[in-house]
């Protein structure tokens, strides 16, 4: 059974870095790209940018590009989002998922991890 | 980068009615166009890829149809576990998009 375990919520302050994580289990991670998906309070879902651990390939939505890191580590089937410099604005749900062996599409998704921006 | 836009942004149903819902697109992505499910609380569900194939487990109520720019999810018959928000996305272009949400609640 395909499974993705997220890191627990997080409160923190402007200008703290943060690394939210997300382990895979149920299939062999380096054969799929892993993805983040952000969703802010009352808005739409977004594409933040995609990894493919086997090759070390990752690719951005332009409006994510150097305001994240995706990473991930193929030994511990696990994915990571960071940021260097948190603002108020990445207050948001963060959901990690599986992309479809095919298509942009996510098949499998994890239950999401709040992160909450605060002075 | 494509912008998709579903309407209504809420639509009333009684259980066992039919429920269609709406996503366009600003410009053409043929059929690469996906439904996800998202119940409160829960991550999103993928229920159709390429505008009208069911993904795995999803039951035969749910449909898909359209192409180009306009595209329709139809629940045939809504149970009481279809009551949720529904997103469509595309995936023609790079970034794959979003649009923002229909919420199908209970009449």
């Amino acid at each position: 059974e395909v499974q993705l375990v997220q890191s627990g919520a997080e409160v923190k302050k402007p200008g703290e870095s943060l690394e939210i994580s997300c382990k895979a289990s149920g299939y062999r991670f380096s054969d799929y790209w892993i993805g983040w998906v952000r969703r802010m309070p009352g808005k739409g879902l977004e594409w933040m940018g995609i990894i493919y651990s086997g090759e070390s390939d990752t690719r951005y939505n332009p409006s994510f590009q150097g305001q994240v890191t995706i990473s991930a580590d193929q030994s511990i089937s696990t994915a990571y989002l960071q940021w260097s410099s948190l603002k108020a604005s990445d207050t948001a749900i963060y959901f990690c998922a599986r992309r479809d062996v095919n298509w942009n599409v996510f098949d499998y998704w994890g239950p999401g991890t709040m992160v909450t921006v605060s002075s | 980068e494509i912008v998709m836009t579903q309407s209504p942004v809420t639509l009333s149903v009684s259980p066992g009615e039919r429920a269609t819902l709406s996503c366009r697109a600003s410009q053409s992505v043929s059929s690469y166009l996906a439904w996800y499910q998202q119940k409160p609380g829960q991550a999103p569900r993928l229920l159709i890829y390429g505008a009208s194939t069911r993904a795995t487990g999803v039951p035969a109520r749910f449909s898909g149809s359209g192409s180009g720019t306009e595209f329709t999810l139809t629940i045939s018959s809504l149970q009481s576990e279809d009551f949720a928000v529904y997103h469509c996305q595309q995936y023609n272009n790079w970034p794959p998009t979003f649009g923002g949400g229909t919420k199908v609640d209970i009449k």
